[in-house]
């Protein structure tokens, strides 16, 4: 079956760096995603890294590593605003069919 | 462009029932598929639909059903509705999602705003 792991809560203060960290285990992979959801809201797409490495898009970067079947999210200069749930999704499949992680609830505090 | 669309937003059921869910993809997008997403928990992925085809299916009874139009608009049902039913659904619409994109414009899935269902 498929699994992904990452961790359930992470705290940090304003304007510090945050990494989000998710492994996975899938019979196949297409590529690896990250998602944002604030409370009551829907999913936005945030990355998505196909081949290892580092894709940056303004504060926020993910990279992977197929080989380790890792990857994270990087967030820069924390704001009051990033604090939300972040899931990662392994696409094993059709883009339509990925599955998620259980999230990580990120919290930015002053 | 609109975003992706779901009705209604909210409702209350009472178990036994059965719902209908519907949702309707960005303009130009035939992948559309649906996801449960419980308090506190990740997203588990119900079912996705291409060209009016069930292309893939998640772990969920057959209680939960669904279908996609012609103008790839999707419905999803749940009958005989239990307590635990009780969730977030979120449909999304992916350009196409074939296996065969490796860029993100083809791997992008987009969500609605999702419609939250309560079981009494």
């Amino acid at each position: 079956g498929q699994s992904l792991e990452q961790p359930s809560e992470v705290t940090a203060v304003e304007g510090a760096i945050v990494q989000i960290n998710c492994t996975y285990q899938t019979s196949g992979f297409y590529g690896l995603s990250w998602y944002q959801q604030h409370d009551g809201g829907a999913p936005t797409f945030l990355s998505y890294n196909a081949l290892d490495g580092l894709e940056e898009t303004g504060r926020f970067s993910s990279f992977l590593s197929r080989s380790d079947s890792y990857g994270y999210l990087l967030l820069q200069e924390l704001q009051m605003k990033d604090s939300a749930s972040y899931f990662c999704a392994v696409r094993d499949g059709n883009a339509g069919k990925s599955t998620f992680g259980d999230g990580t609830t990120l919290t930015v505090k002053p | 462009k609109a975003g992706v669309t779901q009705t209604p937003r909210y409702l209350i059921k009472t178990r036994g029932q059965q719902v209908t869910l519907s949702c309707s993809p960005i303009s130009g997008h035939r992948s559309v598929s649906w996801y449960q997403q419980t308090p506190g928990q990740g997203l588990q992925f119900l079912f996705e639909y291409f060209s009016e085809t069930q292309r893939n299916k998640g772990n969920f009874p057959g209680r939960f059903s669904g279908r996609q139009f012609s103008n790839s608009r999707s419905e999803m049902n749940v009958s005989t509705l239990e307590l635990g039913d009780s969730a977030l659904y979120l449909c999304a619409s992916s350009l196409d999602g074939g296996t065969g994109h490796k860029g993100v414009s083809g791997n992008t899935i987009y969500f609605g705003e999702g419609s939250w269902l309560t079981v009494v």
